[in-house]
This record gives C-alpha cells, sequence and structure tokens, in this order.
C-alpha cells in the first residue's frame, strides 16, 4: 500500500518554509525522498532509516518517527530552485520501493 | 560518470502492439527496477532484478514481463499494449536490492504513447 502525503499542493515565496508529510500504514524499513522536475527524472534527496534520525541536504531536512510510521520533508527558507514534486518512498519489503502521489511545491519570487 | 540512461525517449503504439523498452544502470550498480507514473502520480512499481534475478513484482499484469542482463542492463517488456499503458517509464538504479543500503537513481523515462 502506497504511503500518504500532505498537502498535494503548497504554494510559497521565496524566503518562506514548508513542512512535507508522508505516512504509511505499514512498518517501515526506510523512507527516502526524492525531488522531480517538469519532465525530467525524480532526484534523490534524503534516505532516513529506523531509529528516528534526522538528516539535512542544504536547507532541506527531514525527520523519521518510525512508531508513528511517519516522515516529514522540512524546506527552509526556500530557493526559487525549490519548485518541483516531492515525493516520499518507503521500503516495506527488499527489493519494492512504493511511492506516494507527490507534493507539487511552486515558489514564487 | 553517466547516469542511468534509457531507450528510446518516446514511442508511440497501437493497441495491440508490444514494446521493450531498455535500460543501462550507472556503472558498478547490480539494481534494476522499473516504475510506471502517470501524469499527476507518484511512479508505481513494476519490477526489480538483482544480480539478473527478480527480486520483486508490482501489481501489474502478465502482460509485463523484464529481464537483466549479464552486463546489468534490462530491458522491460509490455505484450497487447492497451490504452491504459500509456505513462512515463522510470528505471532506476542501485548498488544493492535494497534501498536501505542504496538510494534509487533514475533514468530520464521512456514516454509511451499507445492510441
Amino acid at each position: 500500500q502506497q504511503p500518504v502525503q500532505s498537502p498535494q499542493a503548497v504554494i510559497l515565496r521565496e524566503g518562506e518554509d514548508a513542512v512535507i508529510n508522508c505516512s504509511s500504514s505499514k512498518a517501515l524499513y526506510s523512507v527516502h525522498w526524492y525531488r522531480q522536475k517538469h519532465g525530467e527524472a525524480p532526484v534523490f534527496l534524503m534516505i532516513l532509516l529506523k531509529g528516528g534520525e534526522q538528516k539535512g541536504h542544504e536547507k532541506i531536512s527531514a525527520s523519521f518517527n518510525e512508531k508513528k510510521q511517519q516522515s516529514s520533508l522540512y524546506l527552509t527558507a526556500s530557493q526559487l530552485s525549490y519548485s518541483g514534486t516531492y515525493f516520499c518512498g518507503t521500503e516495506t519489503n527488499a527489493g519494492k520501493s512504493t511511492f506516494g502521489d507527490g507534493t507539487t511545491l511552486t515558489v514564487k519570487p | 560518470d553517466a547516469g542511468v540512461t534509457q531507450s528510446p525517449t518516446h514511442l508511440i503504439k497501437t493497441r495491440g502492439q508490444q514494446v521493450t523498452l531498455r535500460c543501462s544502470p550507472i556503472s558498478g550498480h547490480k539494481s534494476v527496477s522499473w516504475y510506471q507514473q502517470v501524469l499527476g502520480q507518484g511512479p508505481q512499481f513494476i519490477f526489480q532484478y538483482y544480480e539478473k534475478e527478480e527480486r520483486g513484482r508490482g501489481n501489474f499484469p502478465d502482460r509485463f514481463s523484464a529481464r537483466q542482463f549479464p552486463n546489468y542492463s534490462s530491458e522491460l517488456n509490455v505484450n497487447a499494449l492497451l490504452l491504459g499503458d500509456s505513462a512515463l517509464y522510470l528505471c532506476a538504479s542501485s548498488l544493492g536490492p535494497s534501498t536501505v543500503n542504496s538510494p534509487l537513481h533514475f533514468g530520464n523515462g521512456t514516454r509511451l504513447t499507445v492510441t
């Protein structure tokens, strides 16, 4: 069963912050985040493993709460280049990564 | 280093025909996964191959098949095409079979249109 992402879409001004959530009904081994720009391939951002760890990538960070089976992606002081669709991917069985339907982020000047 | 390469980039087929999509993984990557992405949705898992063996299969009909070659490249075959098969087909490679150890690196995809 695929993870559920929220919100479906976000519109920001440059410099504003955003949070994208990803939740699963199944226990997770890991959560990984990707960004896809229009007409391009999804690009890996970061992966989070069990243990409630947080990671950062430039001004983008994420957390993973394995008990709640949830992950959140935090975008701080957003830039125009952050625009795109963000997907969370979850792995419950080795070899099968299931993706949410994505959150479209639009950053305006 | 070259990324994941897919061919062709675009393809137009008619209903009932068969199609073969190709993927070359990043050098050193032994796992290849195939995904179908319909506009407005996330990638849907079709297959994963690791070391030339099928490691996972998604909820797709038997019309979909794949294989991995000794050089780790892969082909996805779809028989008896339906209009609903129109989508972007993404190939992703990784070092190992689990994303716990290695993330997915996607190619730019093959846009398949079935008329």
